[in-house]
């Protein structure tokens, strides 16, 4: 079936460094994506979403690109820091309000 | 305002034994989903609810499992006749609307099962 899965699942970033996790998905009838952060033992924490009809936006210190031509999806953490060490999840909502997560990529910021 | 609170936060039960997980949405919000997430793996869609109805239970095993979101009180996931592969760490999320909103997600139950 339609899944969505992760490039890479460590990153090992140095403090002060950009990030950039990226991920694809599969399933065309996708118009809403999200990016999820998990601490250990903790829920999924929103960072960022993105709809269909957008290629790029930004928060606070992170940004999501969308490339809907190669269903490729991005995030982009600048000037990481020890906090932002944690579980990075895309989904997607085929369904509109079924979150549909990937496997996850761990991201490790070093002093 | 308090976010989604789910408890137990862990359980243990053993095998054959009935488990309860119960989950209150945030205040305003009416829309509650079930996630399942094995270890090292990313949460598996179970199923969604509104007040007093299921909406899409397509996520969820149709045996031995079941959710409510009664009219009052919080919504609750059972698991009948626990087996070892229903270990897992079990989270709900609440919205205010259904399409494309944010889904705050509780702390999650971490069932084990011997």
């Amino acid at each position: 079936g339609e899944s969505v899965g992760l490039h890479l699942p460590t990153l090992s970033v140095q403090e002060g460094d950009n990030s950039i996790i990226n991920c694809a998905y599969s399933n065309s009838a996708s118009d809403y994506f999200i990016w999820y952060k998990q601490e250990s033992g903790k829920g999924p924490q929103f960072i960022i979403d993105i709809r269909s009809n957008m290629d790029k936006r930004q928060g606070q210190r992170v940004t999501v690109l969308l490339n809907k031509t190669v269903k490729h999806l991005s995030l982009q953490i600048a000037a990481t820091q020890p906090g932002d060490s944690a579980v990075y999840f895309c989904a997607e909502t085929p369904s509109g309000y079924a979150l549909n997560f990937g496997k996850g990529t761990s991201l490790l910021v070093t002093p | 305002n308090a976010g989604v609170m789910q408890n137990p936060r862990h359980l243990v039960r053993r095998r054959g034994q009935e488990a309860r997980l119960r989950c209150s949405p945030m205040k305003g919000h009416s829309h509650v989903y079930w996630y399942r997430q094995l270890p090292e793996e990313g949460l598996k869609f179970m199923v969604y609810l509104q007040k007093e109805n299921i909406i899409d239970e397509s996520g969820m095993p149709k045996e031995r499992f079941s959710a409510e979101f009664p009219k009052e009180g919080p919504s609750i996931l059972r698991i009948q006749q626990v087996v070892r592969g229903d270990s897992a760490a079990y989270f709900c999320a609440s919205s205010r609307g259904n399409r494309d909103n944010e889904q705050f997600f509780g702390p999650g139950t971490r069932l084990t099962v011997l």
